[in-house]
């Protein structure tokens, strides 16, 4: 069965720090991964995805994830965590017919 | 930011009411869903559509129900709304690029 998990419930960094926010997975065949972010009163807006190729993906506001196929991880980084980065990350699986699992979501902390 | 919108995006409801939560998306993507999340927690899929006159139920039990009419229209109703039905309840849509883009969400209170 197909699942995603986070492991921590929350996250604090300090401004210009870098960050790390971080998913486990387990799927059956070649995994598709993403990461949402979702600001208070907001839907949530997509970040980034891994389906194929470089191990290293890049995405919006500066962000990048690492697929590592042997841990079953799919980490979201930042070099220079920013105040404005503070909000509610997910990581998320698919699965057949282009559903999606979420995983409970890490908060993000920037400390000015 | 994608072409999704919800109305409204705040409802308060008494018990009993019938609503209707309104999702229209202009991207012309065949797939849309419906989840569910509780305040800054996880999103539980409830109902989704591959097309035209296609519904199917999620992975969490629903009382609600939905339709699929037209293409960019996905609404979802609450016959008889109940304080366990206090959520927020979040419309999206993908195209096939794998990636499903979020409208703002509905956050529904029944009293």
């Amino acid at each position: 069965a197909q699942s995603v998990a986070q492991p921590e419930d929350q996250v604090n960094v300090a401004e210009g720090n870098p960050l790390t926010v971080k998913c486990t997975y387990s799927v059956s065949g070649n995994p598709y991964l993403f990461w949402y972010v979702q600001y208070p009163n907001r839907g949530l807006q997509f970040l980034l995805k891994y389906i194929t190729g470089d191990n290293l993906v890049k995405g919006s506001y500066g962000f990048e994830a690492e697929f590592n196929k042997s841990q079953t991880s799919f980490h979201l980084k930042k070099p220079s965590a920013l105040v404005s980065d503070s909000a509610l990350y997910f990581c998320a699986v698919g699965y057949r017919d282009d559903k999606i699992i979420f995983g409970k979501g890490t908060r993000l902390h920037i400390l000015p | 930011e994608a072409d999704i919108y919800q109305t409204p995006r705040y409802l308060v409801i008494g018990t009993g009411k019938k609503i209707t939560l309104e999702c229209s998306q202009t991207m012309g993507h065949d797939k849309m869903y419906w989840y569910q999340q509780d305040p800054g927690m996880e999103l539980h899929l409830i109902h989704y559509s591959y097309g035209v006159n296609s519904t199917e139920k999620g992975d969490l039990s629903s009382e609600s129900t939905v339709s699929r009419i037209r293409t960019e229209h996905f609404p979802l109703t609450l016959e008889s709304a109940r304080p366990s039905h206090t959520s927020q309840y979040l419309c999206a849509s993908t195209g096939g690029s794998y990636e499903q883009y979020f409208g703002p969400g509905t956050r529904l209170t029944v009293t």
